[in-house]
């Protein structure tokens, strides 16, 4: 993804509602993708994959839809908690480039009104 | 169990000094991983070690960085003659074998501050 420098794009919820965070990418090859939650201070966690024979993958409370037409990826975060708020990230992984490399996207900012 | 650490988790240093940066990944994943990460962007690739060799290291900046893993365990990402450039969270990751499509574990990060 592009990076956007210090402004990362913010999406400001209320508690209780969904959130969708979104995702574009470049690489045509790319087969693998990943979200994280990186919380301030902290290492990114791992929320959720999604392989590139699927364009839908549920966990618990969140949802990853992969539209490789034209090339876009979503994070659904149901029932939108405080403890949501962090900058979450999508990574893509290509067997063809280095298969072990992650890419990232330059993130966006949640944050959860009480 | 214990996830990936690293130590320190903050360091302050002057230009031109050396600093040593510290990754425990979780124990028996033979893949390790280096990223870096400036604010408000996401992380960056810099190394790979499947076990004690690196096998990629094309996301290292310059020759100022170096990487080690003698034991295939605890890694050491080395920066000799640090600039202000140098200022951001470094990030150790893990995973269990480094095949295809295998999640990578984060550490929390060392934050360093090049004065």
């Amino acid at each position: 993804g592009e990076s956007v420098g210090l402004h990362l794009p913010t999406l400001s919820v209320q508690e209780g509602d969904n959130s969708i965070i979104n995702c574009a990418y470049s690489n045509s090859a790319s087969d693998y993708f990943i979200w994280y939650k990186q919380e301030s201070g902290k290492g990114p966690q791992f929320i959720i994959d999604i392989r590139s024979n699927m364009d839908k993958r549920q966990g618990q409370r969140v949802t990853v839809l992969l539209n490789k037409t034209v090339k876009h990826l979503s994070l659904q975060i149901a029932a939108t908690q405080p403890g949501d708020s962090a900058v979450y990230f999508c990574a893509e992984n290509s067997l063809m480039d280095s298969s072990y490399k992650l890419i990232f996207g330059s993130g966006t900012r949640l944050l959860v009104r009480p | 169990g214990a996830g990936v650490s690293q130590t320190p988790s903050n360091k302050v240093t002057e230009k031109g000094k050396y600093v040593e940066l510290r990754c425990d990944p979780i124990s028996g994943h033979t893949a390790l991983y280096w990223y870096r990460q400036s604010l408000g962007q996401g992380p960056e690739f810099l190394i790979y070690f499947q076990g004690t060799g690196a096998a990629d290291d094309s996301g290292l900046p310059n020759d100022r960085f170096f990487a080690v893993r003698p034991e295939g365990s605890v890694s050491t990402l080395k920066i000799q003659r640090t600039e202000r450039g140098d200022s951001a969270m470094y990030l150790c990751a893990s995973s269990p074998s480094g095949v295809y499509q295998e999640t990578q574990y984060f550490g929390p990060g060392t934050r360093l501050l090049v004065l």
